[in-house]
């Protein structure tokens, strides 16, 4: 079955920095993806869903690239704050009929102010 | 609009005990999910129902069953609790398809004493 890499685990940069966190999966039939935040005691918040057909997708403040070639899946936070310190994960899924996601572990983002 | 409504927002059993927990959803979703997030990781699928007269079993389902009592509620029980299964555990909704986020609830916290 599908399987998910989330890389780093922990991540820690200065305020204004770029992050940038990687998803990897193996299912070539994958075709839609999340990135969820998890602030600190809270829930998870959906931040963007990405389908294979699109490469290129901006929120604000960060961007989602999807490499279909190499299967990879990564956020890039641009000039991050400390508002964006949380935990962020990855999610796929596939036409299998089975409706599962299948999460990456997350990755603890800690920006310094 | 909609939300999720997990009870109750703090558990505590004893070792042994078997406990319920229970999510309301008002999305009028069909397809809601149980996860199990251990301190500090990703989160893990113990359960699913994919429309309202369906049960499905996830990665996690050993010691835990479910019900899907209707539409807009999902109830997860542990059968036996243990030491080693306190994490917080967290409900999701999503309308029926692999193309759907799925919308969290805020987590019940299960304390095994």
């Amino acid at each position: 079955g599908e399987q998910v890499e989330q890389r780093p685990p922990h991540l820690s940069v200065r305020e204004g920095d770029s992050a940038v966190i990687t998803c990897t999966y193996t299912d070539p039939n994958s075709y839609y993806f999340f990135w969820y935040k998890q602030e600190p005691g809270a829930s998870l918040q959906l931040l963007m869903k990405v389908f294979s057909s699109t490469e290129i997708n901006e929120g604000q403040g960060f961007t989602v690239l999807l490499n279909k070639k190499d299967k990879r899946l990564s956020l890039n936070l641009t000039a991050a704050h400390p508002g964006d310190s949380a935990a962020y994960f990855c999610a796929v899924s596939a036409n299998t009929g089975n409706y599962k996601y299948v999460f990456g572990a997350g990755t603890r983002l800690k920006v310094i102010a | 609009g909609g939300i999720i409504t997990q009870t109750p927002k703090f558990l505590i059993g004893q070792e042994g005990q078997k406990l319920t927990l229970k999510c309301q959803q008002n999305f009028n979703h069909d397809t809601m999910y149980w996860y199990r997030q251990d301190s500090g990781k990703g989160l893990r699928l113990i359960y699913y129902s994919i429309t309202e007269n369906d049960l499905q079993k996830g990665d996690l389902s050993e010691g835990y069953d479910a019900s899907r009592e209707k539409k807009s509620s999902f109830s997860l029980t542990v059968t036996s609790a243990q030491k080693n299964e306190m994490a917080v555990f967290l409900c999701a909704s999503s309308h029926l398809g692999v193309s759907y986020e799925q919308y969290f609830g805020p987590g019940t916290r299960l304390t095994v004493l």
